[in-house]
């Protein structure tokens, strides 16, 4: 079976560092994306892995690791306008599967 | 490049009655468009997956005779919910495959009353 694995909220601060973790099982790999979601708009991209290491793209990071089908997003000097939902998605099999997501609020 | 244009971006729409779903590629052509449902505070669902001048691949679940999908042109890709009933009312969002499918529509919120 296909299953994508990330908590479901998350708190930080404004200006800290947070990380939201992905955990993936799927039936064939072609990479994996993060995306932003805020409540009632389509999803904006973020990032794509598709070899095993760190994408740094300014104040927000990816990291993948095919082996332990792990994955995590960084964002570092968090903003408010950080808060949303944040997705991470597995491309497998001709289509891209999503994970549930993750709800990140931001405190001032 | 690779802007899509989803149409209408709200609908309501009586229960028992059509809701047509726009998806247009404005500056490159979709050889496949995905369609996906959001319920609130869920993750995207993906409900098909369509080929131009072919006929949609459904994901189990997904009644194809209730959601109608045309990809009849390289830009264009529609998705018609028939019969729409309150547990329809979702966020409806289009996909065309890009390079690596990073690109969605807008989205469209329909509302079923």
């Amino acid at each position: 079976g296909q299953n994508i694995d990330q908590p479901t909220e998350m708190t930080a601060t404004e200006g800290a560092i947070v990380q939201i973790n992905c955990t993936y099982q799927t039936s064939g790999f072609n990479g994996l994306f993060w995306y932003q979601q805020h409540a009632g708009e389509a999803p904006t991209f973020l990032s794509y892995n598709v070899l095993d290491g760190l994408e740094e793209k300014g104040r927000f990071s990816s990291f993948l690791s095919r082996s332990k089908g792990y994955s995590y997003l960084l964002l570092k000097e968090l903003q408010m306008k950080d808060s949303a939902s944040y997705l991470c998605a597995v491309s497998g099999d001709d289509k891209i599967i999503f994970g549930k997501g993750t709800r990140l609020h931001i405190l001032p | 490049g690779a802007v899509v244009s989803q149409h209408p971006s709200r609908v309501i729409c009586k229960s028992g009655t059509s809701v047509k779903i726009e998806c247009r590629s404005l500056d490159f052509q979709a050889t496949t468009m995905f369609w996906y449902r959001q319920f609130p505070k869920q993750s995207l669902m993906l409900m098909a997956t369509s080929n131009e001048g072919s006929k949609a691949t459904y994901e189990q679940g997904v009644e194809k005779d209730k959601f109608l999908i045309n990809h009849a042109s390289l830009t264009l890709s529609t998705l018609t919910v028939t019969s729409a009933h309150p547990e329809d009312s979702s966020f409806y969002i289009c996909s065309p495959l890009v390079g690596y499918g990073y690109t969605f529509g807008s989205g469209t919120r329909l509302t079923v009353v």
